[in-house]
């Protein structure tokens, strides 16, 4: 079983605080995924890194690809409560997808 | 409207009854799975198909039958369900190349 193991799993920080999330593994992924789930619903995709190294921001979210394809990181600045839910970061392998345990993300007003 | 319908989202049954989640999409993708959700676990891939007639074990298959005689159902069969399959599940798309998944709503099962 190829784990992805997600540190920390659970956060709460006050509204206009910077975090990072870690999404790591022992394991080579072809993609690594990020997912948003709140509750009560299904994930939805936050965003693909495919390349080493690569780093793609998605307004206050940058998202980094570990040189060796085996890490990746989700960093927010300036957190709003909107921005509460559960992070997934989600690796692909052949036609197998691995999914980390997850962090919970509380942002308080 | 590109969607994943999944039911029941909510069912309670007694360990041994056979039960038969279903799972639809209308994007036309070859791709489905099955996912259980569990705290701390995350999410854990059950059982996916590349296509229709073709099916292989993800991660936790055990417990669990799948079938995909259409490219747009993708049910999942407990055949005598155990109180340890009591979690959430979810059945997901993708279309060709990999990429996105889209994910369903949900379905939240007790076994007693």
């Amino acid at each position: 079983t190829q784990l992805l193991e997600q540190s920390p799993q659970f956060l709460s920080i006050q509204e206009g605080e910077n975090l990072t999330v870690y999404c790591n593994s022992s394991s080579v992924f072809s993609s690594l995924q990020w997912y948003r789930q709140e509750p009560g619903e299904g994930p939805v995709l936050l965003v693909t890194v495919v390349t080493g190294g690569e780093v793609k921001k998605l307004k206050r979210l940058t998202f980094q690809f570990g040189d060796a394809r085996k890490d990746s990181s989700l960093h927010i600045t300036a957190a709003q409560p909107g921005d509460t839910g559960l992070y997934l970061c989600a690796g692909g392998t052949g036609n197998q997808f691995y999914f980390g345990t997850g962090t919970s993300l509380t942002v308080i007003p | 409207e590109a969607q994943v319908t999944q039911n029941p989202r909510y069912l309670i049954t007694v360990t041994g009854k056979k039960l038969t989640v279903t799972c639809s999409q209308n994007m036309n993708h070859e791709y489905m799975s099955w996912y259980r959700q569990d705290p701390g676990l995350g999410l854990r891939q059950i059982y996916y198909s590349m296509n229709v007639e073709v099916t292989d074990k993800g991660d936790v298959p055990e417990g669990y039958k799948v079938s995909r005689k259409e490219k747009r159902n993708f049910p999942l069969i407990l055949e005598s369900p155990s109180p340890n399959q009591t979690s959430l599940y979810f059945c997901a798309t993708t279309g060709t190349g990999g990429g996105e998944q889209y994910f369903g709503p949900g379905t939240r099962l007790t076994v007693t």
